[in-house]
């Protein structure tokens, strides 16, 4: 099946620093792909949807300066917390559909600690 | 906008017990329905999809679903669980032809020897 990865998988960060992660669809051409975040014993929240080479559409509330989101190649999106803050930290999860496709396929998971 | 609705958020059983689990959804045009399993410690994986078709949707490990229009409802069974079963489940719902998916909360399930 195919298979979605993300890097890092975790990572710990001094408050106002930026953090970059990586999502990449391994065995496929990901035409879109999301970005959620999980809140312990919640739900998924979808913060935005990227299309590759054109600019991600962000839901409602979520920031567009502060989670900067670049999806330069049919397998590569990442999601850059600029100026983090403990209130950023969360499990954030990437997704990644194929044209023709409606199923996703999620990563991992980056978990994010902001000191 | 849709909404998915999962009523239990915590469910407790012993193995072999039978497992159902409820997920309903609020829009009227098409949907495409799917059930998702999150494993300790592990990324989502889908257990099961229902686009069209039989209504009874089999997924895999045993899982299974029932689409019921007239109930907005796509809940997810299993006549008998095992301890590897302990996980949380999502329902997850594509409405009006949208690629983007409405999460339910999830479900937490412990299964207990």
């Amino acid at each position: 099946g195919a298979v979605v990865s993300q890097h890092p998988s975790w990572v710990i960060c001094k408050s106002g620093t930026s953090v970059k992660i990586e999502c990449r669809s391994l065995d496929f051409q990901a035409t879109t792909m999301f970005w959620y975040r999980q809140f312990p014993k919640q739900s998924l929240m979808l913060m935005a949807t990227s299309n590759e080479g054109s600019k991600a559409t962000y839901e409602q509330g979520v920031e567009k300066d502060k989670f900067l989101i670049n999806h330069a190649s049919l397998t590569l999106s990442t999601l850059t917390v600029t100026s983090a803050h403990p209130e950023d930290s969360s499990f954030y999860i990437c997704s990644a559909l194929t044209s023709g496709s409606e199923t996703q396929y999620f990563g991992p998971g980056t978990r994010l600690l902001v000191l | 906008a849709q909404s998915v609705s999962q009523h239990n958020h915590h469910v407790i059983l012993s193995e072999a017990a039978s497992l159902e689990l409820g997920c309903n959804y609020s829009y009227g045009g098409t949907v495409n329905l799917f059930w998702y399993v999150q494993y300790p410690g592990q990324h989502l994986q889908l257990l099961l999809k229902y686009f069209s078709g039989d209504p009874l949707v089999k997924g895999i490990k045993g899982f299974e679903a029932e689409f019921i229009k007239s109930k907005f409802s796509f809940n997810l069974r299993k006549p008998s669980v095992q301890w590897s079963d302990t996980a949380e489940y999502f329902c997850a719902v594509n409405a009006g032809g949208s690629y983007i998916p409405t999460f339910g909360r999830g479900t937490s399930l412990i299964v207990h020897p």
